[in-house]
This record gives structure tokens, sequence and C-alpha cells, in this order.
């Protein structure tokens, strides 16, 4: 089974719009992290949210806000007032339970995401 | 953020030739880095956890003798592609675990495009 699944290959929005780009995960653990990054045209990964699996409170970074449902095991990235640079590939990631090697991330198969004016 | 250094960008060499890539931790110390291998349009596929002071643990599929890592300092590991052919080529990432209250977080290189000739 897949550990995270992104079910939205690409996504299109229009400039100054929110966007929500999908995450579901699967784990066993209880003590796990859930992660956002953007990946664009050049290669580089940029990190832009965390999330806590004992986090109460939903996380937030400027635009970027992380809607975290832990019964349904999901991690949505809400992107707000969407800007042209923000069209790039985006990766869900997890890092689970401080077990042995576990503390490698797993990512999805992310969402190409195109912003248009 | 915590700033990763990955040298070089982009290298082409001939079929047979060695390559090396080198993963710096700029301003902070890494006991951990992540080697990362990506083929074009798909997601990132973790290839080994580098330790300093210790051998590499590799993941199921990656041969250690073809890809020699070395974490020899706190702040830099290498990844050497071995006899490298045309099916190495592929664009490599590494990532580091982030300082003090950012250890949760994957801090990435901006990545190295090989091509194999």
């Amino acid at each position: 089974a897949q550990k995270i699944t992104q079910t939205q290959p690409g996504m299109f929005v229009q400039e100054k719009e929110a966007v929500t780009l999908d995450c579901t995960y699967d784990t066993s653990d209880q003590s796990y992290g859930l992660f956002w990054y953007k990946q664009p045209s050049s290669g580089e990964m940029i990190f832009l949210i965390y999330q806590g699996s004992y986090d109460e409170q939903n996380a937030t970074e400027g635009r970027y806000s992380l809607n975290f449902q832990k019964a349904r095991k999901s991690a949505n990235l809400v992107i707000s007032a969407s800007q042209l640079g923000d069209s790039a590939m985006y990766f869900c990631a997890m890092r689970e339970g401080r077990k042995g090697s576990a503390r490698q991330l797993t990512f999805g198969s992310g969402t190409q995401l195109t912003v248009l004016p | 953020g915590a700033v990763v250094s990955q040298h070089p960008s982009w290298v082409i060499c001939k079929s047979g030739t060695s390559v090396k890539i080198e993963c710096r931790s700029l301003d902070f110390q890494a006991t951990t880095m992540f080697w990362y291998r990506q083929f074009p349009k798909q997601s990132l596929m973790l290839m080994a956890t580098s330790n300093e002071g210790s051998k590499a643990t590799y993941e199921q599929g990656v041969e250690k003798d073809k890809f020699l890592i070395n974490h020899a300092s706190l702040t830099l590991s290498t990844l050497t592609v071995t006899s490298a052919h045309p099916e190495d080529s592929s664009f490599y990432i590494c990532s580091a675990e982030g300082p003090g209250s950012a250890k949760n977080i994957q801090y990435f290189g901006a990545g190295t495009r090989l091509s194999v000739l």
C-alpha cells in the first residue's frame, strides 16, 4: 500500500485564488511528521510547512496552511492568494516514528500546480 | 531555514568514469544526511542514509559498491557514482536534518543533474 497518496497529478488555479492540494497518508505509528515541499523546474526542493502528529493546531506558514485531519489521515496543503511563482511540483512527505532507520522521508508522487494569469 | 549546498549542479561524463557529488551543511552540523534519486516526472526515492563517522545505510536495491557514500565530517557528505553508465543518468539530491528546533525538518540541496554519455 502507498504510504503517501497524492491523487491530483496536475492542478490549475487562477492567480490570486486559493488552491488545495490533497494528500493522504498511511501509517500505524502514533508519532509521525508530515511535510510539504515545493520543487520548481530548477529542481531544488523547498521546504514549505511541517505538521507533527501530536500538534493540535493546523500548521501555517505565510500563505501556506496545512489542513490536518488526523482521523481521516489527510494533510492537505492550502495555498492562499496564488502567485505566478507558485507554479511548481508539490510533494507531500511523511517521516514515521523514531525507530531504526525510519527517519527518512517517504514522498508522494507529486502534484504539478500551474497558476494562470 | 538551514542551508544545504550541493555541488556540482550539473555534470556530464563519459561512460566508465566516476563522478563525485558533494553535499554540505552550511553553518550547522549534520550528523545524518540523506541521498535521493529522482527520475524525470517522478518522485524522490531514497538511496541511502549517510551517518557521520560510520557506514552509510543503503536502501534495498541500491548497490553500495556503485554508489559510494562518505560522511567524513559533520558538514560534508559525498556520493561517488563509480564506473558510471548511461542508466545512472538522473537527478541526485541530498538533504540534511536541520539544527536545534528544526531537527524535524529535512533541508535539501539544489540537486545534481548527471548525464552519462
